[in-house]
Parts: structure tokens; C-alpha cells; sequence
């Protein structure tokens, strides 16, 4: 069974610019998180995506957007780039709404800006 | 104060040595727990979850005391692959937001 896959693995931006991130859950997931990891940093929440629409918002500014689509893959959006912006983007996926289920984890996007 | 709050380490300890890691958490109406491990620059890995009897997986044992609300995780016989940073996970209420701790640093040597 694949695992949570998000891509591009790398994307170099220059200040200003937009960057849009991909993530396809495992199957059967309709839980989607996103997650940014800055370095030597925890995992800062994003956002929550369930069955197309946003659950939950973590805090950051209106320039981090995403969307979920009707095969549950997610982008994540992010609006005139800063420097602070690079870090690890981590997408991880879940059984939907019903609790006490654990999150697994994409191998992340790293965006690095210039 | 941060929601779940962990001893950043790094615990530098001898193969084969016991180590034990803690955590605590703020909102008492967490429902679900887990230890994720994260190596160096890639995605964390779902370890165990954490149930409120204890479970045991292996070297690993979680353990849960939501009156004092924290948790635990025991590594017996430590191996140099075990060298990573743990993450405590709590839930929200109705369990389906999960709040990463900071992450305990842990590191084998030979």
C-alpha cells in the first residue's frame, strides 16, 4: 500500500514569488493535515482538510491557503514568500473525522527561499 | 506554556543502557496519544500509540497517567539505530487534532 506521497521533494522559490505543494493520502484517507517544520524547530499545524473542506486553521497568515480535492489529494498554497518561509512542509493523512486515529506522514517538501 | 512540553534533551546514553522520556500535557481532555520518531531531516514515523493500561512493543513501553497528565516512553537496551528525536503527541477533545511536542533529542553511542 503506498504511503502518504508529496512532491516536488524540493522547491526553490525567490522572495515574492507563490509556491504550490502537492499531497496524495494513503487510500481510504480523508483526513489531509499540512505541517511546517522550520529548522531545529517543531511541527507547526497548518491546516486540516477533511472530505473537501478546511477544518481547522492553525496560526498563519492568510497567505498560506490550500484546497482539498474530490480524490482527497491536497495543495498547499503559499502567497508572496518570505525568507521565514523555508522550512520542512510536511503533509500528513488520517481516517477522516473519527478520533483517535494517528497521522502518517509524507516525506516532505523542502522550499528553500532565496 | 505550550500544550505538550518535552525535555529537549539531547540524553546521550551507552548501547544497551534503559532510557526513559517524558511529557506532559495541558488539556485534560485529550483523548488519544502517540510517540512519533523523527530522524534527522525526514518525516516522522508513528512509534506506538499510548493507551491508558500501558502498552508494551518490543524494547518500547508507553505508559499514561492522565491524573498527573503525562507521559512515557521507556527504550531498554538501546541501539545506535534508536538514536532520533521522539516526538509526544496529544489529541484534542474529540480527537481527530493531534498537538506535537518539541521533541526529546536522543542519542546512542557505541
Amino acid at each position: 500500500e503506498a504511503g502518504v506521497t508529496q512532491s516536488p521533494t524540493h522547491l526553490i522559490k525567490t522572495r515574492g514569488q507563490q509556491a504550490t505543494l502537492r499531497c496524495s493520502p494513503i487510500s481510504g484517507h480523508t483526513s489531509v493535515y499540512w505541517y511546517q517544520q522550520a529548522l531545529g524547530l517543531g511541527l507547526q499545524f497548518l491546516l486540516w482538510y477533511d472530505e473537501g473542506e478546511e477544518r481547522n486553521r492553525g496560526n498563519f497568515p492568510p497567505r498560506f491557503s490550500g484546497r482539498q480535492f474530490p480524490n482527497y489529494s491536497s495543495e498547499l498554497n503559499v502567497n508572496a514568500l518570505e525568507l521565514e518561509d523555508s522550512a520542512l512542509y510536511l503533509c500528513a493523512s488520517s481516517l477522516g473525522e473519527r478520533g483517535g486515529q494517528p497521522q502518517h506522514f509524507g516525506d516532505g517538501t523542502r522550499l528553500s527561499i532565496l | 506554556r505550550k500544550e505538550v512540553e518535552q525535555d529537549p534533551g539531547p540524553f546521550n546514553v551507552p548501547e544497551g543502557a534503559t532510557v526513559a522520556f517524558n511529557c506532559t500535557y495541558s488539556n485534560s481532555a485529550s483523548q488519544s496519544f502517540f510517540w512519533y520518531r523523527q530522524d534527522c531531516r525526514k518525516e516522522p514515523k508513528l512509534l506506538m500509540s499510548v493507551y491508558s493500561s500501558g502498552n508494551e512493543d518490543g524494547r518500547f513501553t508507553a505508559q499514561l497517567n492522565r491524573a498527573s497528565q503525562y507521559i512515557s516512553l521507556l527504550i531498554r537496551d538501546s541501539k545506535l539505530s534508536d538514536s532520533a528525536t521522539y516526538l509526544c503527541v496529544a489529541s484534542n477533545n474529540a480527537g481527530n487534532m493531534l498537538t506535537f511536542g518539541g521533541g526529546t533529542r536522543l542519542m546512542v553511542k557505541p
